[in-house]
């Protein structure tokens, strides 16, 4: 099983609609947990971090499921510029690095 | 606008060649990574650096050199490349070094092998 794993899409979805992203990790100890946007040939943009209570941006919340080792990223009333990549980042507590998941790919549609 | 700078954006270079990937942050991070990145795929770390120190090495070819001159600034010294070995490259920071910050990327190096 992967550490961190993503269904990749594209989720294709009409502007305005809402639509949501699952996460999930294999690492219990895990302890930060991030949700990044890439544009095609961009770099990675930090979207939001997820806390455990849950956390909300805007049209962006994002939830941590502990017991079922996943997070999610639900986005409302979806923009054109929504369209992107969104990558699931997971920290494992007190190491240095973080593992990435393969990205979720949104495109929303006029 | 990226507060995590890269130069160049460009590289296109011969496998003969020597070059350098440069970062500077000025956010007072002191955590510096560096990534590479194919395309359709996820960054894939390459090297951490920890308050100016080496830390982290992913088992990264030595025709790829790291440097950390001070906290603000992270090269990437490049010799001896091969055609597969292009990507972009992205430099990141973060305020600490545990992971449990997020990490500021870059714009990224998008280099060429030739």
């Amino acid at each position: 099983r992967k550490e961190v794993e993503q269904d990749p899409g594209p989720f294709n979805v009409p502007e305005g609609a809402t639509v949501a992203f699952n996460c999930t990790y294999s690492n219990s100890a895990s302890q930060s947990f991030f949700w990044y946007r890439q544009d095609c040939r961009k770099e990675p943009k930090l979207l939001m971090s997820v806390y455990s209570s849950g956390n909300e941006d805007g049209r962006f919340t994002a939830q941590l499921n502990r017991a079922s080792q996943y997070i999610s990223l639900l986005i409302r009333d979806s923009k054109l510029s929504d369209s992107a990549t969104y990558l699931c980042v997971v920290n494992s507590g007190g190491y240095q690095k973080v593992t990435f998941g393969t990205g979720t790919k949104l495109q929303v549609i006029p | 606008d990226t507060e995590v700078t890269q130069t160049p954006k460009h590289l296109v270079m011969g496998m003969t060649n020597k070059k350098s990937l440069k970062c500077e942050q000025h956010m007072g991070h002191r955590a510096m990574y560096w990534y590479k990145q194919k395309a359709k795929k996820p960054p894939e770390l390459m090297f951490v650096y920890s308050y100016e120190k080496l830390s982290i090495n992913e088992s990264v070819p030595s025709r790829f050199s790291p440097e950390c001159p001070n906290s603000s600034l992270l090269n990437l010294h490049l010799h001896a490349l091969q055609p597969e070995d292009s990507a972009l490259y992205l430099c990141a920071s973060s305020q600490g070094g545990q992971g449990n910050q997020p990490q500021h990327f870059g714009d990224g190096t998008r280099l060429s092998i030739l």
